[in-house]
């Protein structure tokens, strides 16, 4: 089993929709959890960064952790053409500095 | 501008050939990492460094060496033993507390080609 799993799509969706992206991971050691922004043939982007189980907001972005089932979500409201690019999970287990990456979700969204 | 640089954005290699890519930081960061970035596939660790002249293998260390002679810059060394190097390279940087995990902060990337 994989350390992280995450669904790499690709997602389709229309503008304005709700996208929800989602990692799975089986180290019960990580604590620390991002979500990166990637567009095509660029350095990834920092969006959300969370170590609490609960939600975190950011405007159109919310990040949802639940430790209990080792599963983390990036919710996108009111999604714009602008958002389609590949969303990278990311976690570690503490301050070792080793951030452990899901392969990514390839998302569209359509005008 | 504080930021990541990496250079060249492309790069050439010839069979039997050793390359070194670039990174260089202005934002004071202990740390510094390169990653590889292959299609459909995540980002995986080939070296970090966390202070001036020490340096530790990542997952995939394999064919690769790294120097860090200067804390802003921290070069990847790509040799002849990597057998398939074609890939999305990814330079990073993230300041060091020890308490906690910071945040890594990356560059434009450097995309290299196996001629």
């Amino acid at each position: 089993q994989k350390e992280v799993e995450q669904d790499p799509g690709p997602l389709s969706v229309p503008e304005g929709a709700i996208v929800s992206l989602n990692c799975t991971y089986s180290n019960s050691a990580f604590q620390y959890f991002m979500w990166y922004r990637q567009y095509s043939r660029k350095g990834p982007e920092l969006l959300m960064y969370t170590y609490s189980s609960g939600n975190k907001e950011d405007g159109r972005f919310t990040a949802q952790v639940d430790k209990s089932s080792k599963y983390i979500s990036l919710f996108i409201r009111d999604s714009q053409p602008s958002d389609s690019a590949t969303y990278l999970c990311a976690m570690s287990g503490g301050s070792n500095y080793k951030l452990t990456f899901g392969k990514g979700t390839l998302l569209t969204v359509n005008p | 501008d504080g930021g990541i640089t990496q250079s060249p954005k492309y790069l050439f290699r010839k069979e039997g050939q050793n390359v070194t890519l670039s990174c260089e930081q202005n934002l004071n960061h202990d740390a510094m990492y390169w990653y590889r970035q292959d299609p459909g596939q995540g980002l995986r660790l080939i070296y970090y460094s966390q202070i001036v002249n020490d340096f530790q293998k990542g997952d995939i260390a394999e064919g690769y060496s790294v120097s860090r002679e200067k804390k802003e810059s921290f070069p990847l060394t790509v040799t002849s033993a990597q057998k398939n190097p074609t890939a999305f390279y990814l330079c990073a940087s993230s300041i060091i507390t020890g308490a906690i995990q910071e945040t890594q902060y990356f560059g434009p990337g450097t995309r290299l080609l196996v001629l």
